[in-house]
């Protein structure tokens, strides 16, 4: 079955620290790929999105991704995080050609960051 | 703002109640999905709807039942509530198509807990 693949449930940083968070997908056709965040409280919101060329995506806050289709990963990273980058984040995969997913969004279990001042 | 509204946002049942959720957008979506959140399991589907009158069942759709009469609603049911539908639904849409990149907009929640 497609699945998603978040490795760390839980991350705890220092302000300024390095993030970077795995994602990992099971299908092997054409995908679609997204990162979504969500602050405490809040719902779900777009953080960026890979269709098709460059692999490396950038997005929204100084949050970027690479795809990397040999290891069907899409992993999240950002160079310096900040206190308001305390969030879930969740990584969704979009099979695009598949005829029983239609556009589906199939979720990993979400990674839960907490950065500390 | 245009988006997607969910009410209620918060509910309590006894367990055995039956109550309805509802969903609209008014970005004429084609696609309607409903989504539970639970600690540990991310989102996991439970129906989704392709057009008006349409619907289908996603990864775990027992204990609910859904209805699209009209293309903007989208109405998740709970005929008999029990204590292992606590949870945190979330409605979403989106075109038929990712055009332009667009993925799904959330609503905001409804957390649901049944006793």
């Amino acid at each position: 079955a497609q699945s998603v693949s978040q490795h760390n449930h839980h991350v705890i940083l220092s302000e300024a620290a390095s993030l970077e968070l795995g994602c990992n997908y099971s299908y092997g056709g054409t995908v679609n790929l997204f990162w979504y965040v969500q602050y405490p409280g809040q719902h779900l919101q777009l953080l960026l999105k890979y269709f098709s060329g460059d692999p490396l995506v950038k997005g929204i806050k100084g949050f970027e991704a690479e795809f990397i289709k040999s290891k069907f990963s899409f992993n999240l990273r950002k160079p310096s995080v900040q206190w308001s980058d305390t969030a879930e984040y969740f990584c969704a995969v979009n099979p695009s050609r598949s005829m029983d997913s239609s556009y589906k969004l199939i979720f990993g279990s979400g990674t839960r960051l907490l950065v500390r001042p | 703002n245009a988006g997607v509204t969910q009410t209620p946002k918060f509910r309590v049942l006894k367990t055995g109640q039956s109550m309805t959720l509802l969903c609209a957008q008014d970005m004429n979506h084609e696609y309607m999905y409903w989504y539970r959140q639970d600690p540990g399991m991310g989102l996991r589907l439970i129906h989704y709807s392709v057009g008006e009158g349409t619907t289908a069942k996603g990864e775990v759709p027992d204990g609910y039942n859904v209805s699209r009469l009209k293309k903007q609603n989208f109405l998740l049911g709970l005929e008999s509530a029990a204590p292992s539908q606590t949870s945190v639904y979330f409605c979403a849409s989106s075109y038929s198509e990712f055009r332009g990149g667009h993925g799904y907009t959330f609503g905001s929640g409804t957390r649901l807990t049944v006793v």
